[in-house]
């Protein structure tokens, strides 16, 4: 059964920071991983996609890369700021029907 | 840009009671989903559903949920019969493909049963 850990739980940084969010997973079989964002009280936004067949997606300050051998992807956050303060979800696809699971995030806190 | 919406945004009802959420995925998308967030736990996959049919659904979709694409534009998610424990934020979500396709989510609709 495929579980899906998000580490560290929280985490606070002060703005300009880069950062690392890990994810993990246990079962390397997997169609994509997907990352997204949460701010409280309101819906999942996406913010990259990563197919099983690719290493890393970019998009903006924003790098997701994937090794499917070791079970683990890590989303990459350039010169941080105050607005980046959310939870951040990680989630695997482990099939074609489009079920994702999630890990349990990782709530960041950016300071100005 | 397009997105995903759902209404109502809170529904609060008794136990025992029936209730109806509502979602308009995106319009070209073809593949739709529900997920689940009890409050302070991991986003759950409910079921997915394609060309009229579920896909896949999770041990929690049991004989209680039903979900029905009533016309061209929206996707339903019926609680037959609700208990104080699908107290949740539930999720709907869309996407062009299924499999390695991105998704896209909704705003949410907060379900509390009293």
């Amino acid at each position: 059964k495929q579980e899906v850990t998000q580490i560290p739980a929280a985490l606070s940084v002060p703005e300009g920071e880069n950062l690392v969010l890990n994810c993990s997973f246990t079962d390397s079989a997997i169609y994509n991983l997907q990352w997204f964002r949460q701010d409280p009280g309101k819906g999942l936004t996406s913010l990259l996609l990563i197919q099983s067949s690719q290493r890393e997606q970019t998009s903006g300050r924003l790098n997701a890369s994937l090794d499917k051998s070791s079970g683990r992807s890590t989303l990459y956050i350039a010169a941080s700021q105050p607005g980046d303060s959310a939870t951040y979800l990680c989630a695997v696809g482990p099939g074609n029907t489009g079920k994702l699971i999630f890990g349990q995030g990782t709530t960041l806190q950016v300071k100005p | 840009e397009p997105e995903v919406t759902q209404t109502p945004s809170h529904q609060v009802t008794q136990m025992g009671q029936e209730v109806i959420l509502r979602c308009v995925p995106i319009s070209n998308h073809l593949y739709f989903y529900w997920y689940r967030q009890i409050l302070g736990q991991k986003v759950e996959f409910l079921v997915s559903f394609y060309n009229n049919e579920i896909s896949e659904k999770s041990e929690i979709f049991d004989d209680q949920f039903s979900v029905e694409r009533p016309d061209g534009s929206n996707f339903t998610l019926k609680i037959r019969s609700t208990k104080l424990e699908d107290s949740a934020m539930y999720f709907c979500a869309s996407s062009v493909g299924q499999g390695g396709d991105e998704q896209y989510f909704g705003p949410g609709t907060r379900l509390t049963v009293t």
